[in-house]
């Protein structure tokens, strides 16, 4: 399709892993993208990946790119409430694409 | 410090009449954006602009206007606003041509009655 897809809630406990996934829409994208939103902030860009690479790690955060099946996920390890945000995914085609959003609430 | 400032950040007004939401950027950056985020739509883009005296529509630019007179400065017009215009809106700027890496401002709520 021509939407960037991320499912829209995930509740996770504190201490626990988080896994956030999306499907993007063009295997030509170059950059794809990991934002982070607060509640009455703008966006924060999180991560990135490059299209040739399969996974990146930077501290708690992981993100892994499956080309074949244009699908993303950013795990967040060891989870804490400072975590609770929406998370947007985002893939870049000539200009950045962003899906709906992942509110992550996460549950002491 | 380097950031994205929008001005203001609430408005709330009635159909019809005009209204300039204010973006500034500090870091230099050539690429700025600005788009609308709404409940289960995501971000999506209103209008860019490459460079000075370079703008062009992004996905849903009807009933915005826009300019680039200064490098830092890229305000959203809204010549007369309705009330499907009602959406939380952000600008943001980047370093690289095309747009990546993008740096967001705090967001503007604008409620039009």
């Amino acid at each position: 399709g021509e939407d960037v897809e991320q499912s829209l809630f995930l509740s996770v406990r504190e201490g626990d892993s988080s896994v956030i996934n999306c499907t993007y829409t063009d295997s030509s994208s170059t950059y794809l993208y990991w934002y982070k939103q607060e509640p009455g902030a703008g966006l924060q860009l999180l991560t990135y990946i490059f299209s040739n690479m399969d996974m990146k790690q930077d501290q708690r955060l992981t993100v892994l790119l499956n080309k074949k099946d244009k699908h993303l996920s950013l795990r967040i390890a060891d989870t804490q409430t400072g975590d609770s945000a929406i998370y947007f995914c985002a893939e870049f085609r000539g200009k950045l694409q962003f899906g709906a959003g992942t509110q992550v609430v996460v549950t002491p | 410090e380097a950031q994205v400032t929008q001005n203001p950040r609430y408005l709330i007004t009635v159909t019809g009449k005009k209204l300039t939401v204010t973006c500034s950027q500090n870091m230099n950056h050539e690429y700025m954006s600005w788009y609308r985020q709404d409940p289960g739509l995501g971000l999506r883009q209103i209008y860019y602009s490459m460079n000075v005296e370079v703008t062009d529509k992004g996905d849903v630019p009807e009933g915005y206007k826009v300019s680039r007179k200064e490098k830092r400065n890229f305000p959203l017009i809204l010549e007369s606003p309705s009330p499907n215009q009602t959406s939380l809106y952000f600008c943001a700027s980047s370093p690289v041509e095309g747009g990546m890496e993008q740096y967001f401002g705090p967001g503007t709520r604008l409620t039009v009655t």
